[in-house]
């Protein structure tokens, strides 16, 4: 079975900070990782995505994401917040499960960008 | 290309009755997800279609089902409704179960009363 903890539920950063959102995962094997961002009411889109290759990631707005396997984590970060970042964000984990892939979320990390 | 359409996308129900959500995913995707998001709960796994057969299912009472039809738009149904049943549902497709990225529809704001 696969899990992901995403270990801080809420982060307040002052704007133009950096800010770095943990998630770790568990899977016994290869892995495909994806962090997802949520405004208000409404759904989750995608900011990046890990399927093989540089364990660096450049997703949109400015995030990026690093892909430890050893530490088995996917830590989010972004050198200089705006305010426009405030929301939820959501890692997760896509592995091979009963035959197939199947895709677990972490539990979400608001995000608070302070002016 | 459309995304992901959720109908309606607010709805307002009383205790015990029951309710049906629709969603449509992108054209081309077979396999649809549904996720209930609760303040307290967070994100929370409900079950997932792929090409009319459940293929994953989450910790949900029975009052929880859903189905997939030959054009791959899939219906989740609550039945006898309960207050916590109020959530954002979520919906979400793929192109195949989970090997790339979900797509995500706005959702259906649910609120029991």
């Amino acid at each position: 079975a696969q899990s992901v903890t995403q270990l801080d539920s809420q982060v307040p950063v002052f704007e133009e900070a950096p800010v770095e959102l943990r998630c770790n995962y568990s899977s016994s094997v290869s892995v495909y990782l994806f962090w997802y961002v949520q405004y208000p009411n409404q759904g989750l889109q995608l900011l990046l995505k890990y399927l093989s290759g540089s364990t660096l990631v450049k997703g949109i707005n400015g995030f990026e994401a690093e892909f430890n396997k050893s530490q088995t984590s996917f830590h989010l970060r972004k050198p200089s917040v705006h305010i426009s970042d405030t929301a939820e964000y959501f890692c997760a984990v896509s592995a091979v499960s009963g035959g197939y892939q199947k895709v677990t979320f972490g539990t979400g990390t608001k995000l608070q960008v302070i002016p | 290309k459309a995304g992901v359409t959720q109908t309606p996308r607010y709805l307002i129900k009383t205790r015990g009755q029951q309710v049906t959500l629709s969603c449509s995913p992108i054209s081309g995707h077979r396999s649809v997800s549904w996720y209930q998001q609760t303040p307290g709960q967070g994100l929370q796994f409900l079950f997932e279609y792929f090409s009319e057969t459940q293929r994953n299912k989450g910790n949900f009472p029975g009052r929880f089902s859903g189905r997939q039809f030959s054009n791959s738009r899939s219906e989740m149904n609550v039945s006898t409704l309960e207050l916590g049943d109020s959530a954002l549902y979520l919906c979400a497709s793929s192109s195949t179960t989970g090997a790339t990225e979900a797509f995500f529809g706005q959702g259906t704001r649910l609120t029991v009363v």
